[in-house]
């Protein structure tokens, strides 16, 4: 069965460094997500993403925070410098086209430590 | 504000016992309702999606009924085992200009005594 991929599975980084999470969603999907998970506490969607373009954003999402598809397989999350605060699991997630039957099928997640 | 709660945070049940998960959820005008569970340190796995139009979704043990005019899901475990043990995520779907986004309880942490 198709799935979503996402790597590193855990990635270590010094506070004010910047790092790119990665994503492959599944093949046919055009609706792509990303959502954080700080320990403890609710998965947030941050940012979701069609046509080559950002569809809608929170308000976590601010400039730290880019998303691009650089190809016609990965969907990539960059923090440009990151906080301690940013340390969670970021999830990807991908839909085949919309409707209410569709789903978000979600990656197994890149956990975040800022160190 | 979009809110999704579940009650309750955390439950123990003994093995064989059936058991329901409550979730409830402040805007009404949903898109549709999904049942995850999420291992520890894992990802999130669907379970059940029941659309707006849907009362309830079966599959397996696993029951899922909504009632979107009072706010409300349960999702309905019969005859648990250990490995049902996880945390239940309730995540309410809503419609935005070209797409829906997903609002997220906090989960009932679930452990299943053998």
């Amino acid at each position: 069965e198709p799935e979503v991929t996402q790597t590193p599975s855990h990635q270590v980084t010094q506070m004010g460094q910047e790092v790119i999470l990665r994503c492959v969603p599944i093949s046919n999907h055009l609706y792509f997500y990303w959502y954080r998970q700080i320990l403890g506490q609710k998965v947030e969607f941050l940012v979701s993403f069609y046509n080559n373009e950002i569809s809608e954003k929170s308000e976590i999402f601010d400039d730290q925070f880019s998303v691009e598809r650089p190809d016609g397989s990965n969907f990539t999350l960059k923090i440009r410098s990151t906080k301690l605060e940013d340390s969670a699991m970021y999830f990807c997630a991908s839909k085949q086209w919309g409707g209410p039957t569709d789903t978000q099928y979600f990656g197994p997640g890149t956990r975040l430590t800022v160190l | 504000k979009q809110e999704v709660t579940q009650i309750p945070a955390a439950l123990s049940v003994p093995e064989g016992e059936n058991l329901v998960l409550n979730c409830s959820f402040t805007d009404s005008a949903i898109y549709n309702l999904q049942w995850f569970r999420q291992d520890p340190g894992k990802g999130l796995t669907s379970l059940l999606l029941i659309q707006s139009s849907q009362r309830e979704q079966t599959s397996g043990r696993l029951n899922a009924s909504l009632d979107k005019s009072s706010g409300r899901s349960t999702l309905y475990i019969a005859a648990s085992q250990p490995g049902d043990s996880a945390t239940y995520l309730c995540a309410v779907s809503y419609l935005l200009n070209r797409d829906d986004k997903i609002i997220f309880g906090k989960g009932t942490r679930l452990h299943i005594l053998p």
